[in-house]
């Protein structure tokens, strides 16, 4: 079965320094990886997925994430974290093969991001 | 309008009443859903519908009724609801069937439902 894992419920970080909020997955066959953003009273936004290639994706504000295959990891990462970034972020996988794989995302709980100035 | 857009973003409802939250996506796509969010839990998926075709029903209560009379447009039914299917209601769009796996899905703005 597919299943999503963020440790973390929060996340501080100042703004300026680097932010790490981590993801890790189980899934059978190769998986399919998304980060997406939610800001208070709005749906979520797709900010970047990894499908296949380069383990490094690169997505929209200047986030990144690293697919590492061997932690099963897709940590989502950014350089300089701004106030505005504060928001809640779900990290989501979807696999391929296997009878009991329809394609679905299945999504992790959710790791707030407060970013203070 | 753009993107996907969803009606009311706000509903207040009693158990005995039906109402219906309404979905429309305007980014030409093949695959509609319902997610439901509550407090502190993962999203949790509905239904799919893939060219106005449901290929998914994830044991959701029978008081929630879907209805997708083309592609671009998706309702959620509801009559009779529990003070526990308070929750945003979230309704999303992908380009490619959902079980390709590889595509993203674009979100609309959700329905906050209170049900008193």
């Amino acid at each position: 079965a597919q299943s999503v894992a963020q440790p973390e419920d929060q996340v501080n970080v100042a703004e300026g320094n680097p932010l790490t909020v981590k993801c890790t997955y189980s899934v059978s066959g190769n998986p399919y990886l998304f980060w997406y953003v939610q800001y208070p009273n709005r749906g979520l936004q797709f900010l970047l997925k990894y499908i296949t290639g380069d383990n490094l994706v690169k997505g929209s504000y200047g986030f990144e994430a690293e697919f590492n295959k061997s932690q099963t990891s897709f940590h989502l990462k950014k350089p300089s974290a701004l106030v505005s970034d504060s928001a809640l972020y779900f990290c989501a996988v979807s696999g391929k093969g296997g009878s009991s794989n329809t394609g679905k995302l299945i999504f992790g709980q959710g790791t707030t991001l407060q970013v203070k100035p | 309008e753009t993107g996907v857009t969803q009606t009311p973003r706000h509903l207040v409802m009693g158990m005995t009443n039906k109402k219906s939250l309404k979905c429309e996506q305007h980014l030409g796509h093949n695959a509609m859903y319902w997610y439901k969010q509550s407090a502190k839990k993962p999203l949790e998926l509905m239904f799919v519908y893939n060219f106005k075709e449901q290929t998914e029903n994830n044991s959701v209560p029978s008081r929630f009724s879907p209805e997708c009379p083309n592609s671009s447009h998706l309702f959620l039914h509801l009559h009779t609801l529990q003070p526990e299917d308070s929750a945003l209601y979230l309704c999303a769009s992908s380009q490619d069937p959902p079980d390709w796996g590889n595509n993203e899905q674009f979100f609309g703005p959700g329905t906050r439902l209170t049900v008193l």
